[in-house]
């Protein structure tokens, strides 16, 4: 597609519920992020793929939460159980090599979660 | 520990006076330096980047930022201030060796008419 893509842009969940969030990079992206912006805070992050493979899922925040990626493109985010204190903007990025490099990233724009 | 300073909180300039926003780092050997920029309801959008050569760097809208090696710093600034650049700017920073992006935590530039 011509940008990065997620759905839905929207999310109002009850606690306790499971959520899926998606992210539909840039075609040709072999590394794609996930991060969580919460209300006047900076980027945290959450996990980094490179292609299917996520080298670094340092960034969950719990075991609610997990991330999946196939055919080296769409990624889909899953927290389960949600609780109140996840209810945040959740953006998606790519790039096309990944990596130690130079590259900029191209970002969604974003799926807000609010968890009730 | 690596990490990226953006000291302000918000900003807040007339339109037409020039504006600067800061950050500072720590991260080790040259890494590569980045702002993005936020608009509201928008995603985060690349401005501009520094690699290596000149300090001072040109990016979109008018923007350009400088290296300071000896400083740490890689503060964003441009000459004249647009009401429309009203956003939330973030300086990022990657350690050359490392795919990870550090982040700041973000300034809020607001420009008065």
């Amino acid at each position: 597609g011509a940008g990065v893509s997620q759905s839905p842009s929207n999310k109002v969940t009850e606690k306790g519920k499971d959520v899926e969030l998606r992210c539909d990079p840039i075609s040709g992206h072999t590394a794609l992020y996930w991060y969580r912006q919460s209300l006047g805070q900076g980027l945290e992050f959450l996990i980094y793929f490179q292609g299917n493979s996520a080298p670094d899922k340092s960034g969950l925040p719990s075991d609610r939460f997990s991330a999946e990626r196939t055919g080296g493109s769409v990624s889909t985010l899953t927290i389960q159980r949600t609780q109140q204190e996840d209810s945040a903007v959740y953006l998606c990025a790519s790039s096309l090599k990944g990596g130690g490099t130079n590259e900029k990233l191209f970002f969604g724009s974003g799926t807000q979660l609010s968890v009730l | 520990a690596q990490s990226v300073a953006q000291p302000e909180d918000q900003v807040n300039v007339a339109e037409g006076n020039p504006l600067t926003v800061k950050c500072t780092y720590s991260v080790s050997g040259n890494p590569y330096l980045f702002w993005y920029v936020q608009y509201p309801n928008r995603g985060l959008q690349f401005l501009l980047k520094y690699i290596t050569g000149d300090n001072l760097v040109k990016g979109s809208y008018g923007f350009e930022a400088e290296f300071n090696k000896s400083q740490t710093s890689f503060h964003l600034k441009k000459p004249s201030a647009l009401v429309s650049d009203s956003a939330l700017y973030f300086c990022a920073v990657r350690d050359r060796s490392n795919y990870q992006l550090i982040w700041g935590a973000g300034t809020k530039l607001i420009i008065k008419p």
